[in-house]
């Protein structure tokens, strides 16, 4: 069965250094999205994508976020200047359709920023 | 602000006995849609079950069901006949029919002993 995969499963990080997380999302999916969870916190949504530009962003995905779908396969999470507070889980999902339909998730990188 | 609330943060059942794990959401909408999503231990999140809001017949999905309460805001999981797979975080979802986020609650650890 297809699956959303991530990697790496864990990055450790200078405060400041930016960062790149990585997702491939299943194949015929068209939206995809980038949700975090700082530990001990609700998961939270970060973006959404759709036809190569965000559809939807929270407060949270401020000027240092920014998202990409450089090829055919690959969605991308870059933080340009981490900060303390960005060390949470960070899940990437994609969907065939919104509404109803089911988001299926990643398993996860972890990132800690030192 | 739409929110959802999982009241309780751990749970556990005996191998074949049932479960309820509660939650409740607040919105002001009408159109929208629930879920539970289930992470197994170092596992990405599966989806369990779903329910649209229109619809007041609740969802079942073999051993798993709902009790969809829409005047109280509550959205429960029932599980019947609960086996060792069953052992995961359970989070409660919330999606508006105009937006593409997941809201979550913040996870009922659910342990099934044997």
């Amino acid at each position: 069965e297809p699956e959303v995969t991530q990697t790496p499963s864990h990055q450790v990080t200078q405060m400041g250094q930016e960062v790149i997380l990585r997702c491939v999302p299943i194949s015929n999916h068209l939206y995809f999205y980038w949700y975090r969870q700082i530990l001990g916190q609700k998961v939270e949504f970060l973006v959404s994508f759709y036809n190569n530009e965000i559809s939807e962003k929270s407060e949270i995905f401020d000027d240092q976020f920014s998202v990409e779908r450089p090829d055919g396969s690959n969605f991308t999470l870059k933080i340009r200047s981490t900060k303390l507070e960005d060390s949470a889980m960070y899940f990437c999902a994609s969907g065939q359709d919104r509404g109803y339909n089911e988001q299926f998730f990643g398993p996860g990188t972890r990132l800690t920023v030192l | 602000a739409q929110t959802v609330t999982q009241s309780q943060p751990e749970m556990s059942v005996q191998e074949a006995e049932t479960v309820t794990l509660s939650c409740t959401y607040d919105t002001s909408e009408s159109d929208y849609y629930l879920f539970w999503y289930k992470q197994p231990p170092s596992r990405q999140m599966i989806l369990v079950i779903r329910q649209e809001a229109y619809k007041q017949q609740n969802a079942t999905e073999n051993r798993f069901s709902v009790n969809f309460q829409k005047a109280a805001k509550s959205f429960s999981l029932k599980i019947s006949d609960s086996q060792l797979g069953d052992a995961a975080m359970y989070f409660c979802a919330y999606r508006w029919g105009g937006s593409e986020k997941l809201v979550f609650g913040k996870g009922t650890k659910l342990t099934v002993n044997p």
